[in-house]
């Protein structure tokens, strides 16, 4: 069975903090692809990246950082000088290679960055 | 970005009514899915599609149907909507072999 949690529900900061949202995910397969997707107030979901299970190099993207561990089965996202903006729900998502296309989604982090 | 739209955004409709829910990709994508997401929960995959005249039924149970005649077009209809189908319902496209997918604006329904 798969499985992800985010353990985080909500999550204050104050503008230009960094801010990490954490993500564990269960899985027997041993290829699988990981991603994040945020979700603001407008409702859609807007995917920010996907990863295989063969590349734990970690990635940078403007302000926004993963870092992947296969170890520790996380993969954590982490906005750094927060803006007001990035308030969403962000959602930690799982599919395993083949076989069923389901993407399993965690119950989501809601993220609110206050002026 | 993705090519994917939703009709209606919101639809506010009586107990036993019969709805259809438009979703269509100008993208070519040859997967379509559709998920349940109630308010401050996570997503949950009701039907999918791998093609035209393709589809199968998610790991949620879900009273609706969808049909796919088109590449482009994956409508979802309830026959008899009831209170308890209320929730937002999200389409989603991917392109083979690259297993991301892309979501509409979602149609957030309520029936009365």
């Amino acid at each position: 069975a798969q499985k992800v949690t985010q353990a985080q529900t909500e999550i204050s900061v104050v503008e230009k903090e960094d801010v990490t949202l954490d993500c564990v995910y269960e899985t027997r397969d041993t290829t699988y692809y990981l991603f994040w997707y945020k979700q603001p107030p407008s409702g859609e979901l807007v995917f920010l990246i996907r990863r295989n299970s063969f590349d734990e190099q970690n990635e940078i993207s403007g302000r926004y950082s993963w870092n992947f561990q296969k170890s520790t089965s996380s993969f954590n996202f982490t906005i750094t000088a927060s803006q007001v903006v990035d308030s969403a729900v962000y959602f930690c998502a799982l599919k395993a290679q083949g076989g069923s296309e389901k993407l399993v989604f965690g119950k989501g982090t809601k993220l609110t960055v206050n002026p | 970005e993705a090519d994917i739209y939703q009709t209606p955004r919101y639809l506010v409709i009586g107990t036993g009514k019969k709805i259809t829910l438009e979703c269509s990709q100008t993208m070519g994508h040859d997967k379509m899915y559709w998920y349940q997401q109630d308010p401050g929960m996570e997503l949950h995959l009701i039907h999918y599609s791998y093609g035209v005249n393709s589809t199968e039924k998610g790991d949620l149970s879900s009273e609706s149907t969808v049909s796919r005649i088109r590449t482009e077009h994956f409508p979802l209809t309830l026959e008899s909507a009831r209170p308890s189908h209320t929730s937002q319902y999200l389409c989603a496209s991917s392109e083979g072999g690259r297993d991301i997918q892309y979501f509409g604006a979602g149609t957030r329904l309520s029936v009365l």
